[in-house]
């Protein structure tokens, strides 16, 4: 069972706007440390999606934001494209675990 | 580019041991972490473990205390991530990722390393 969760799956048309969820506890996001996003595409690695809360690498669309508040995160996604689907992963540190912990994931359906 | 090379798929047989490895190269490899994470088939990420390519300090999560050992080779830029007494349920796709400057976030990742552990 993981730390931190997330829903299992969430759905939406192109062009639509999802967001998926990362719920967590005071020993993992309330106890201030960042919240990591990733994205996995069918068949490969996963790729940094937002870092430190809410920052985009280069190269990642403005599409993708990320946003925390007490011991949640949220990835929002606005303007779904086909190429959006796939699994998507929320990672924070915990201090009870004394552990890096991933959500549960979220697989991203366009309609 | 900065890119992390896994090694190639392994099959082992329950109570064997692999060794797998994590040539990184275009970075100071000294200078970034690298971690390791595994997914079994179908499931979710599954943080393993941590190595300081600079001092070779580890850190490991406590499920895998006593079967875990990740060693660097600083000369040929590449980290090793030994399993021992694979069990069945060890089956995974096996990922290296180096942590960002700043930031507790993998921002580069291997290409995966697939283990089968069947009899």
């Amino acid at each position: 069972q993981s730390v931190l969760t997330q829903p299992p799956s969430v759905s939406g048309a192109p062009g639509q706007r999802v967001t998926i969820s990362c719920s967590g506890s005071n020993s993992n996001i309330g106890a201030g440390f960042d919240v990591h996003w990733y994205q996995q595409l069918p068949g490969t690695a996963p790729k940094l999606l937002i870092y430190g809360n809410d920052n985009r690498p280069s190269g990642v669309p403005d599409r993708f934001s990320g946003s925390k508040s007490g011991t949640s995160a949220s990835l929002a996604m606005t303007g779904l494209q086909a190429e959006d689907e796939g699994d998507y992963y929320c990672q924070s540190f915990d201090s009870s675990l004394t552990a890096h912990v991933f959500g549960s994931g979220t697989k991203v359906n366009v309609l | 580019q900065v890119q992390l090379v896994q090694s190639g798929a392994e099959v082992k047989k329950p109570g064997a041991s692999v060794k797998l490895s994590c040539k990184a190269s275009g970075y100071t490899f000294s200078n970034y972490y690298i971690h390791w994470v595994r997914q079994a088939p179908g499931q979710g990420l599954e943080w393993m473990g941590v190595i300081d390519p600079s001092g070779g300090d580890t850190t490991y999560a406590q499920v895998f205390q006593g079967t875990v050992s990740m060693t660097r080779e600083t000369s040929t830029t590449t980290v090793y991530m030994e399993l021992s007494s694979l069990r069945s349920d060890d089956t995974a796709l096996y990922f290296c990722a180096r942590v960002s400057a700043g930031f507790d976030a993998f921002d580069i990742w291997g290409q995966g390393t697939m283990v089968i552990v069947s009899s």
